[in-house]
């Protein structure tokens, strides 16, 4: 089966333009999970999504990103006004339920670069 | 709150030496804890877990045992190949939506 896909690959933009990340999660996973990999920062948690709504939006840093999962499938990470500090590699990933102990599957990730 | 120190590399070993990747969390309650593998050019892949205090974690050679008494989950393997040469996060998952606590990440390299 096919495991968690994100689109662009790449994406290189203006400071100040509004990106779209766009992550599709494993059919049938229900929870689904944004981290951002940066240097200096590591792996850190942006948000997750249960269905379509998100409960946990704590990781979010600023209120230029803002995220959204329809019909408790695909989602969409946004970027407002991006700034050179948000270039990384944005990664999604799912699991079966949002339960402790359950395996998350990560998608190859988006490297955003923002001259 | 919840966190995990990792330690840091990189980390260079020849082949067929023996391994071991440190890994110390910070959480509340009991939380589930995860080896995750980066290899060149690839997403990250669950190399092993363990969800419960005393638990073995192994796959493809590798080992870690959940410590409660140390809040330690260190990584090992007993003879390692060119192939396992990657970046190894260590991981906690905890929180209402089990969202998961990653170390810095330690990069090895294993020369032929």
């Amino acid at each position: 089966g096919a495991g968690v896909s994100q689109s662009p690959s790449n994406k290189v933009t203006e400071k100040g333009k509004d990106v779209e990340l766009r992550c599709d999660p494993i059919s049938g996973h229900t929870a689904l999970y944004w981290y951002r990999q940066s240097l200096g920062q590591g792996l850190e948690f942006l948000i997750y999504f249960q269905g379509n709504s998100a409960p946990d939006k704590s990781g979010l840093p600023s209120d230029r990103f803002s995220a959204e999962r329809t019909g408790g499938s695909v989602s969409t990470l946004t970027i407002q006004r991006t700034q050179q500090e948000d270039s990384a590699v944005y990664l999604c990933a799912s699991s079966l339920v949002p339960g402790q102990g359950d395996t998350q599957y990560f998608g190859p990730g988006t490297r955003l670069t923002v001259l | 709150g919840n966190s995990v120190t990792q330690m840091e590399g990189p980390v260079t070993l020849s082949e067929e030496a023996f391994l071991t990747i440190n890994c110390t969390y910070t959480a509340t309650g009991y939380p589930s804890l995860f080896w995750y593998v980066q290899y060149p050019g690839e997403g990250l892949q669950l190399l092993l877990k363990a969800t419960k205090a005393d638990d073995k974690g192994s796959n493809k050679g590798f080992e870690a045992t959940y410590r409660k008494e140390t809040t330690s989950f260190h990584l090992e393997k007993g003879s390692v190949q060119v192939s396992d040469s990657a970046v190894y996060f260590c991981a906690l998952s905890r929180g209402s939506g089990n969202q998961f606590y990653f170390g810095t990440g330690t990069s090895l390299t294993v020369i032929p």
